[in-house]
């Protein structure tokens, strides 16, 4: 079992770029959240997709969009990137028993 | 909304001993669902134990344990034996079930815990 991956690892962009993150989910989960987690911050959820629909949303603007693909996996968008997203970009997918499983994130750095 | 609160930035223990690591949280649902995570320096976030509102007995994994009081909405977690690889940033967070899709979690801002040798 691969478990949650996300690529790229590292991505360095600068300001007003655009910017696209991909995760693939553990096996057998459907459903996808994406979190941004800030230098020492806890994570804040962005959003969450689930039969390839947007159903929660966390307090981020709509630079921020995704998409969730017939084979559950995901991406999240960026557009007009601003300094202050730089940030670890964590994908988590989960089942019906509710709990989270990470990826290993993705380090977005803009410069 | 619910918040979690994580008040202590920094512990440190020796090696061996144990460590409880504290968590409040508020909310207004009866029926919820609470987990810790560990976030070693490799940033992959695990998690290391959950438990549900419901349920009275504390969850227990191994070295791990919570003391979980609904009334006083505190949730801490009790790693017993400490060890060099349980040195991470610990973090409490909250999910509230809902129908459908799974729920979002809400996390504290987290401790940063050091295992001394």
């Amino acid at each position: 079992d691969a478990g949650v991956t996300q690529s790229p690892t590292h991505l360095i962009k600068t300001r007003g770029q655009q910017v696209t993150l991909r995760c693939s989910p553990k096996s057998g989960h459907d459903t996808v959240s994406w979190y941004q987690q800030a230098l020492g911050q806890g994570p804040q959820f962005i959003f969450q997709y689930y039969e390839e629909e947007e159903r929660q949303r966390g307090n981020f603007p709509d630079r921020f969009s995704g998409h969730q693909f017939p084979n559950y996996s995901s991406e999240l968008n960026v557009n007009a990137l601003l300094l202050g997203d730089s940030a670890l970009y964590l994908c988590a997918s989960s089942s019906r028993t509710g709990e989270q499983y990470f990826g290993p994130g993705t380090r977005l750095t803009v410069t | 909304a619910q918040t979690v609160t994580q008040s202590q930035p920094e512990m440190s223990v020796q090696e061996a001993e144990t460590v409880t690591l504290s968590c409040t949280y508020d909310t207004s649902e009866n029926n919820y669902y609470l987990f810790w995570y560990k976030q070693p320096p490799s940033r992959q976030m695990i998690l290391v134990i959950r438990q549900e509102a419901y349920k009275q007995q504390n969850a227990t994994e191994n070295r791990f344990s919570v003391n979980f009081q609904k009334a006083a909405k505190s949730f801490s977690l009790k790693i017993s034996d400490s060890q060099l690889g349980d040195t991470a940033m610990y973090f409490c967070a909250f999910m509230k079930p809902n129908t459908g899709a799974n729920s979002k979690l809400t996390f504290g801002k987290g401790i940063t815990l050091s295992v001394r040798p």
